[in-house]
C-alpha cells in the first residue's frame, strides 16, 4: 500500500479530458515536487511532467500537471488512442532518515 | 543523446546477491546537475524506488531495502551499479536505471528482467 494514492483506473472517449489524482501528505506531496510518468505496455516509464507542472521538451501540451496542498493532478486533454497507458505520480518524502522517493500505485487509462 | 543500458545477471539464486550495472553513454555521470537511480517493477505491479547516488557520491536508499542494498559509481567508466543482497522471489522484477534531474527521472534505461529462482 503506497503512501501516495491514485485511482486504479480512468477512462474517456477520444477527444475528452481525463484527470488523474495523486493524494499524499505534508511529508511528501505537500512539501515536494511531483512528477508524472507514462508507461506504455512493455516499455519503460517516460517522464511527462516534472516540478508539478512543467513539461519536458517533446511532451505535447495536451498533458498538464497541477498541485494543491498535499494533492496533485494530471490532466490529459484531447484524449487519443495512443494515450492508453499506465500513469504514475512520484514525489519525495522526508519523513524518515533521508529523502526517499514514493510512487503512486498507478492509474490505467483506457480510451473507450 | 543520453542512453542508459542495464546489464548483469538475469537469473539469481535465492539468498545470493543481485548485481546490475548501468552504462551511461552520450553523457557523463560526473555532471553535478544529475544524480543516478535504480527503480524496479515487479511483474504486473507498481514501481518501487530502490535508491540513488548523488553526484557527490552520497547514497540514499528505500528504507524497506536499506539493509540489503548498495549503489556505487565508477566515474572512469561512466557507469553505476546496484547490489542487492540475500534476494528472495519477491525481488523478481524488471530493474531500471535512470537519471535524476530536478527531482524527476528524466532518462530511463530499457529495463532488465531479473528472476530469483533456484
Amino acid at each position: 500500500q503506497s503512501v501516495v494514492t491514485q485511482p486504479p483506473s480512468a477512462s474517456g472517449t477520444p477527444g475528452q479530458r481525463v484527470t488523474i489524482s495523486c493524494s499524499g501528505s505534508s511529508s511528501n506531496i505537500g512539501n515536494n515536487y511531483v512528477s508524472w510518468y507514462q508507461q506504455l505496455p512493455g516499455a519503460a516509464p517516460k517522464l511527462i511532467i516534472f516540478k508539478n507542472d512543467e513539461r519536458p521538451s517533446g511532451v505535447p501540451d495536451r498533458f498538464s500537471g497541477s498541485k494543491s496542498g498535499a494533492s496533485a493532478s494530471l490532466a490529459i486533454s484531447g484524449l487519443r488512442s495512443d494515450d492508453e497507458a499506465d500513469y504514475y505520480c512520484a514525489t519525495w518524502d522526508g519523513s524518515l532518515s533521508g529523502p526517499y522517493v514514493v510512487f503512486g500505485g498507478g492509474t490505467k487509462v483506457t480510451v473507450l | 543523446q543520453l542512453l542508459l543500458q542495464e546489464s548483469g545477471s538475469r537469473l539469481v539464486k535465492p539468498s545470493q546477491t543481485l548485481s546490475l550495472t548501468c552504462g551511461v553513454s552520450g553523457g557523463s555521470i560526473s555532471s553535478g546537475a544529475y544524480s543516478w537511480t535504480w527503480i524496479r517493477q515487479s511483474p504486473g505491479k507498481d514501481l518501487e524506488w530502490i535508491g540513488y547516488i548523488y553526484h557527490s557520491g552520497s547514497t540514499y536508499y528505500n528504507p524497506s531495502l536499506q539493509s540489503r542494498v548498495s549503489i556505487s559509481a565508477d566515474r572512469s567508466k561512466d557507469q553505476f551499479s546496484l547490489n542487492l543482497r540475500s534476494v528472495t522471489a519477491a525481488d523478481t522484477a524488471v530493474y531500471y536505471c535512470a537519471r535524476v534531474y530536478m527531482g524527476a527521472f528524466d532518462v530511463w534505461g530499457q529495463g532488465t528482467m531479473v528472476t530469483v529462482s533456484s
